[in-house]
């Protein structure tokens, strides 16, 4: 079975710190694993979608690479700022079905 | 161009008393998904469906119903509310349900039972 862990739970960095936010899964076999962000009472924003035969997506300030064979992805944000503070979850698609495996996402707190 | 939508934004429900969620978008999307978010979990899928008509279980469906009679639309209910099903409720779109297929998210339904 599919699990999807992401830690830290929390991180609290200064402003304009270069920072990598980790997601790991258990199961190689996947479509592709996506980067999105939770601001409070908001809905989700999709960040990043990295399909299974790709190893990164970049997007401006961030940058999502993949790793199939060992398990994990990062979130690299680049001089962050106080804006964004908001939880980063991450999600990977599983083959054979349309469901999304989630993490339960890192607390990102940026201190100005 | 709204997006996706879900009414209402919070609600506050007795147990056994039932209640549906609606949840609309308007990108002429094909595919539609409910999941739950709970404290210190991940988003959990309760139902999904690929199509105007149809409708499928995913991780968590127990207690929960759902229906999708327009393909902008899609309905979940609760028949008779439990605390246990005090949530956030999440419905999320996409366009085919591809490798590269980015799913977009409602506001979310806060939803307590008492």
């Amino acid at each position: 079975k599919q699990e999807v862990t992401q830690i830290p739970a929390a991180l609290s960095v200064p402003e304009g710190e270069n920072l990598v936010l980790n997601c790991s899964f258990t199961d190689s076999a996947i479509y592709n694993l996506q980067w999105f962000r939770q601001d409070p009472g908001k809905g989700l924003t999709s960040l990043l979608l990295i399909q299974s035969s790709q190893r990164e997506q970049t997007s401006g300030r961030l940058n999502a690479s993949l790793d199939k064979s060992s398990g994990r992805s990062t979130l690299y944000i680049a001089a962050s700022q106080p804006g964004d503070s908001a939880t980063y979850l991450c999600a990977v698609k599983v083959d054979s079905n349309y469901q999304l495996i989630w993490g339960a996402g890192t607390k990102l707190i940026i201190k100005p | 161009n709204a997006g996706v939508t879900q009414t209402p934004k919070f609600r506050v429900l007795k147990t056994g008393q039932s209640m549906t969620l609606l949840c609309a978008q308007d990108m002429n999307h094909e595919y539609m998904y409910w999941y739950r978010q709970d404290p210190g979990m991940g988003l959990r899928l309760i139902h999904y469906s690929v199509g105007e008509g149809t409708t499928a279980k995913g991780e968590v469906p127990d207690g929960y119903n759902v229906s999708r009679l327009k393909k902008q639309n899609f309905l979940l209910g609760l028949e008779s509310a439990a605390p246990s099903q005090t949530s956030v409720y999440f419905c999320a779109s996409s366009y085919f349900g591809g490798a590269g297929d980015e799913q977009y998210f409602g506001p979310g339904t806060r939803l307590t039972v008492t």
